[in-house]
């Protein structure tokens, strides 16, 4: 079974600070890996889709790599900024199972 | 619209009560998927259409939870006897069928069982 952590669990740093957000998986049999990110009383918005045999996607500051060797994929925030204050999650649908398994996110603040 | 749509956005009911949550994908999107979402705990999968037909019902907690998709789009949620533990957000995605596409959510219904 696919079990799918993320650390830190929560974060806070000064706005303008590069981020790293972890997220690790135990089954290296996935069909993709997606970053969402949710915003408090709101559903989740997608932020970047890596196919199984990408090794990273760009999208603006926002960068996300995958290694399905070591079970890893890592998303990067460049010069952060407080609108990026939310929860990131990672999901993967694996195992030949289109359900996605999902971490349990990362909350960010980023303050002033 | 262009996006998931989900109704209603909040709900309070007595428990015992049957509640029904409606989800409308975005238009073309064959699969669908039902998630509930507990305070502090991580998206618990409920139940994954494609198309009319549901090939994985496994996360439905009990047989008080059932769902339904016609004509291959709108979907409902339905929970009988509603209990306190069925508090939560939830929550519809919906995807082109290939499991490589992305899934794209609803902003969810936040169900308070009194």
């Amino acid at each position: 079974k696919q079990e799918v952590t993320q650390i830190p669990a929560a974060l806070s740093v000064p706005e303008g600070e590069n981020l790293v957000l972890n997220c690790s998986f135990t089954d290296s049999a996935i069909y993709n890996l997606q970053w969402f990110r949710q915003d408090p009383g709101k559903g989740l918005t997608s932020l970047l889709l890596i196919q199984s045999s990408q090794r990273e996607q760009t999208s603006g500051r926002l960068n996300a790599s995958l290694d399905k060797s070591s079970g890893r994929s890592t998303l990067y925030i460049a010069a952060s900024q407080p609108g990026d204050s939310a929860t990131y999650l990672c999901a993967l649908p694996s195992g030949g199972s289109y359900i996605p398994t999902f971490g349990r996110g990362t909350s960010l603040i980023v303050h002033p | 619209g262009a996006g998931v749509s989900q109704s209603p956005s909040n709900k309070v009911t007595e428990k015992g009560k049957d509640v029904e949550l409606r989800c409308d994908p975005i238009s073309g999107h064959t699969a669908l998927y039902w998630y509930r979402q507990s305070l502090g705990q991580g998206l618990e999968f409920l139940i994954y259409f494609q198309g009319n037909s549901a090939p994985d019902k496994s996360g439905l907690p009990s047989d008080r939870f059932s769902a339904e998709r016609t004509g291959g789009s709108v979907s409902t949620l339905t929970i009988q006897r509603t209990q306190q533990e069925d508090s939560a957000v939830y929550l519809c995605a919906s995807s082109l069928r290939d499991p490589g596409q992305p899934q794209h959510f609803g902003d969810g219904t936040r169900l308070s069982i009194l």
